[in-house]
């Protein structure tokens, strides 16, 4: 299993500015996701993040508005840049600790741009 | 390229009610895993159940089981006496038994339990 730690729970932001969400994991973990996902709506990945690579982006996303940090095999951050209301949403990170198990994901980071 | 599909956007059960979550799923592949997340409102997602594509048996969990359909490709989810505490978003997922570890999300329903 996996435990993680994802800050901020929520914040309030005004647009243009940026906004760094962190998630820090109990074990070691190769890869993890960060998810965008709307209220109500299901989940929509951003990115895959691996330790020691660049993150790998699904279409519609792009790394200079939202770069990733992956600095070891416990944490990783997302930074949402120049921030619109557009980019209210709910991000979550998750991890798959092993081919055979479940995903495993943080509290989620509520966020209001204004 | 594999789909998951929730028909429900929304259901409603009388609390001590059984229910029954619909999920059905396009793949080429025979290697894969099936979930079924729960999301409350705080926004936690917590695993509810999973299924190996390559066990027979359904998966159960006290008052949560499936019925897993591998021919027809449908995933199912039934809960059994039903709780307040069973009110949240259900989601389907799907993982192909590659390493690539992604997941493909259905669209969610939401379940609403009537006291």
């Amino acid at each position: 299993s996996a435990v993680i730690s994802q800050k901020p729970s929520r914040d309030i932001c005004q647009r243009g500015t940026s906004l760094t969400i962190q998630c820090q994991v109990d074990s070691q973990v190769t890869m993890m996701f960060w998810y965008r996902q709307q209220p109500g709506q299901s989940l929509t990945l951003i990115a895959t993040a691996n330790q020691g690579s660049e993150a790998t982006y699904e279409s519609g996303f792009v790394i200079d508005k939202f770069p990733i940090s992956r600095p070891n095999l416990t944490f990783s951050t997302l930074t949402v840049s120049n921030m619109s209301p557009e980019d209210s949403s709910i991000y979550l990170c998750s991890v798959v600790p092993q081919p055979n198990t479940e995903a495993f994901f943080g509290q989620g980071t509520r966020l209001t741009v204004v | 390229a594999q789909t998951v599909t929730q028909s429900q956007p929304e259901m409603s059960v009388q609390e001590a009610e059984t229910v029954t979550l619909s999920c059905t799923y396009d793949t080429s592949e025979s290697d894969y895993y099936l979930f079924w997340y729960k999301q409350p409102p705080s926004r936690q997602m917590i695993l509810v159940i999973r299924q190996e594509a390559y066990k027979q048996q359904n998966a159960t969990e006290n008052r949560f089981s499936v019925n897993f359909q591998k021919a027809a490709k449908s995933f199912s989810l039934k809960i059994s006496d039903s709780q307040l505490g069973d009110a949240a978003m259900y989601f389907c997922a799907y993982r192909s038994g590659q390493s690539n570890y992604q997941l493909i999300w259905g669209a969610g329903t939401k379940l609403i339990i009537k006291p």
